[in-house]
């Protein structure tokens, strides 16, 4: 079963814009959650985390909101560069570390 | 450069045929993960190493599968009498240990086709 879902499968945004990338998580036991970039024939690249404790963590143009009661974690990009093309995944873990758990990923298109 | 690397990049082999893959992941990185990705999925977790012992193993592993991380260094992942299921990308993935809340470094994948 999947744990982790990504529900759109691809999302469309004007260069300058904001991108916002929606999760969502079944296992309550999961503290730890990730996002990834990746773009084709490379390996996943990681962008930002974010910890249980915390609702929101910052990095440059890219944060992540949490909000535990819905099980549900959101990637916001702004604002949006035509670079920031890619398929993004989400996933997240327990505080074991021992198996990560990824969703099917969202195609990001930023239109110059 | 000081990334996961992943070999070979691409493999093509026959249907029963055995394959072998290497992952040399980041060099301080104690914690090893393997993962298969096919089209349109997310990277689905395989194994976990914690230096040489092998913590922790899918379902999907099936006894076709075996992984070894001899040294607490490099990771080989054989797959005996392959099938055409068996057609994907093998991500490897190390992170740093000491703390579970760290994020995974992912080499480039070895894309697998089955003739």
């Amino acid at each position: 079963d999947q744990q982790v879902k990504q529900n759109s499968p691809s999302l469309s945004v004007q260069e300058g814009r904001i991108s916002i990338l929606n999760c969502d998580y079944t296992n309550s036991m999961f503290d730890y959650f990730l996002w990834y970039k990746k773009y084709p024939a490379e390996g996943p690249t990681f962008l930002i985390s974010i910890s249980s404790i915390k609702d929101k963590n910052e990095d440059g143009r890219f944060t992540v909101f949490l909000n535990k009661s819905a099980k549900h974690l959101s990637l916001h990009i702004v604002p949006s560069q035509p670079g920031d093309s890619a398929v993004y995944f989400c996933a997240a873990t327990t505080n074991t570390g021992n198996q990560f758990y990824f969703g099917t990923g969202t195609s990001l298109t930023v239109i110059p | 450069d000081t990334g996961v690397s992943q070999n070979p990049r691409h493999k093509i082999t026959k249907r029963g045929q055995n394959v072998t893959f290497r992952c040399d992941p980041i060099s301080e990185h104690n914690r090893l993960y393997w993962y298969r990705q096919t089209l349109g999925q997310g990277p689905e977790f395989l194994t976990y190493f914690q230096n040489e012992a092998q913590l922790e193993k899918s379902r999907l592993l099936s006894d076709r599968f075996s992984a070894e991380r001899p040294k607490g260094s490099f990771s080989t992942l054989e797959i005996q009498r392959t099938e055409q299921g068996d057609s994907a990308m093998y991500l490897c993935a190390s992170s740093l240990g000491g703390t579970a809340n760290q994020p995974q470094h992912f080499g480039d994948g070895t894309r697998l086709s089955i003739l």
